[in-house]
């Protein structure tokens, strides 16, 4: 059975620096999708980065990129340029894609930002 | 236009009544997934719907849950005779497609004293 782990239960990091995410994963699919989701004290799940599998090229959007090892499984979220408004709790999901097309989430990490 | 919302926002109930949570996904989406989220965990998939049919409902947890879709558009989560261990946040996502990215809704939180 496909498994999210995120290690970090909670990180913290300094305003403007830069703080890393991981993220492990296990499946037996070649093809799969990855993401990352923010999770604010509003309690609203947010779309972050999204990561295909059969992509080699590690996805970005603005100051957010993800470090995907595919044969180490690994999918690790990195934020640069830290800013208090990223203090949330990031979740890391793996969706498969065809059959049941549901998502398996981590455990999550809660991110805090210092001033 | 209009995100996902879900009703109510906050529910309180009694252990051994019946309580039903309502998502309303944004206009045209055809997937809308149902997730658990218990304090201080992760989310735990509960079911999918395609349209009006759960292809996936490996996730409910017991028979006391049901959900069912009407017109491709609204959802509602049930869960009888409500246990302790009910309690959670209840989330509902959509998405245009299968392949397409999911909007979350803002939750419901459900207290069973």
């Amino acid at each position: 059975a496909q498994t999210v782990t995120q290690s970090q239960p909670e990180m913290s990091v300094q305003e403007a620096e830069t703080v890393t995410l991981s993220c492990t994963y296990d499946t037996s699919e070649s093809d799969y999708y990855l993401f990352w989701y923010k999770q604010p004290p509003s309690r609203q799940m947010i779309l972050v980065i999204r990561q295909e599998a059969y992509k080699q090229q590690n996805a970005t959007e603005n100051r957010f990129s993800v470090n995907f090892q595919k044969a180490a499984k690994s999918f690790s979220l990195k934020i640069s340029d830290s800013q208090l408004g990223d203090a949330a709790m990031y979740f890391c999901a793996y969706r498969f894609t065809s059959g049941t097309y549901k998502y398996i989430f981590g455990t999550g990490t809660r991110l805090k930002v210092l001033a | 236009g209009a995100g996902v919302s879900q009703s109510p926002s906050n529910k309180v109930t009694e252990k051994g009544k019946d309580v039903e949570l309502r998502c309303d996904p944004i206009s045209g989406h055809t997937a809308l997934y149902w997730y658990r989220q218990s304090l201080g965990q992760g989310l735990e998939f509960l079911i999918y719907f395609q349209g009006n049919s759960a292809p996936d409902k490996s996730g409910l947890p017991s028979d006391r849950f049901s959900a069912e879709r009407t017109g491709g558009s609204v959802s509602t989560l049930t869960i009888q005779r409500t246990q302790q261990e009910d309690s959670a946040v209840y989330l509902c996502a959509t998405s245009r497609g299968p392949h397409d990215t999911q909007y979350f809704g803002p939750g419901t939180r459900l207290t069973v004293l």
